[in-house]
């Protein structure tokens, strides 16, 4: 089983639509969680960490569920500008290494 | 504003070959790490350093060999390249990973061995 999961999709929605990705994790002790966002052929940058209680930055927001260990980004009001590859990332079982899920990817149409 | 930079950018390489890819970072980060990334991979860890002097391996280490002689600089090394190792290489440091500490990611290095 992989250590983290996600839906690649593609998905493809209309600017000012709200979108919802999950991500699955295996390993319950995991303290730490991410979403990044990839623009093709860059690098992975930093979009939220995700804290236990949920945690909002503008049009995003993050969710964490411990009990069904999944984490989840909402993007409200999409941009064109928003059209990229989320990837969702855990820390594994010793905290020194972080999994990467393959990545969501996200087209907003105009 | 440097942050986390790989060099070279590209290279293309024949089979047999070897080569070291250098990262930088100027953030005095403790850890630090290299991926390779594959179409419908996602990123694979290959060796990670938690300081200097020290590395260890992840996911996917074999064919590989790692350096951390200098706190800012982490090193990996091709030493006999394979077509399989073809593929986009980054480097990310962070911080101890306790709580929320991020990875900061190069913009990656493209390694095609022919």
């Amino acid at each position: 089983r992989k250590e983290v999961e996600q839906d690649p999709g593609p998905f493809n929605v209309p600017e000012g639509a709200t979108v919802a990705f999950n991500c699955t994790y295996s390993n319950s002790a995991s303290q730490s969680f991410f979403w990044y966002r990839q623009d093709c052929r860059k690098e992975p940058k930093l979009l939220m960490s995700v804290y236990s209680s949920g945690n909002e930055d503008g049009r995003f927001t993050a969710q964490l569920n411990r009990a069904s260990q999944y984490i989840s980004l909402l993007i409200r009001d999409s941009k064109l500008s928003d059209s990229a590859t989320y990837l969702c990332v855990v820390n594994g079982i010793r905290g020194n290494q972080f999994y990467f899920g393959t990545g969501t990817s996200l087209t907003v149409i105009p | 504003n440097a942050g986390v930079t790989q060099t070279p950018k590209f290279r293309v390489l024949k089979t047999g070959q070897s080569m070291t890819l250098l990262c930088a970072q100027d953030m005095n980060h403790e850890y630090m790490y290299w991926y390779r990334q594959d179409p419908g991979m996602g990123l694979r860890l290959i060796h990670y350093s938690v300081g200097e002097g020290t590395t260890a391996k992840g996911e996917v280490p074999d064919g590989y060999n790692v350096s951390r002689l200098k706190k800012q600089n982490f090193l990996l090394g091709l030493e006999s390249a394979a077509p399989s190792q073809t593929s986009v290489y980054f480097c990310a440091s962070s911080y101890a990973p306790r709580g929320n500490q991020p990875q900061h990611f190069g913009d990656g290095t493209r390694l095609s061995i022919l």
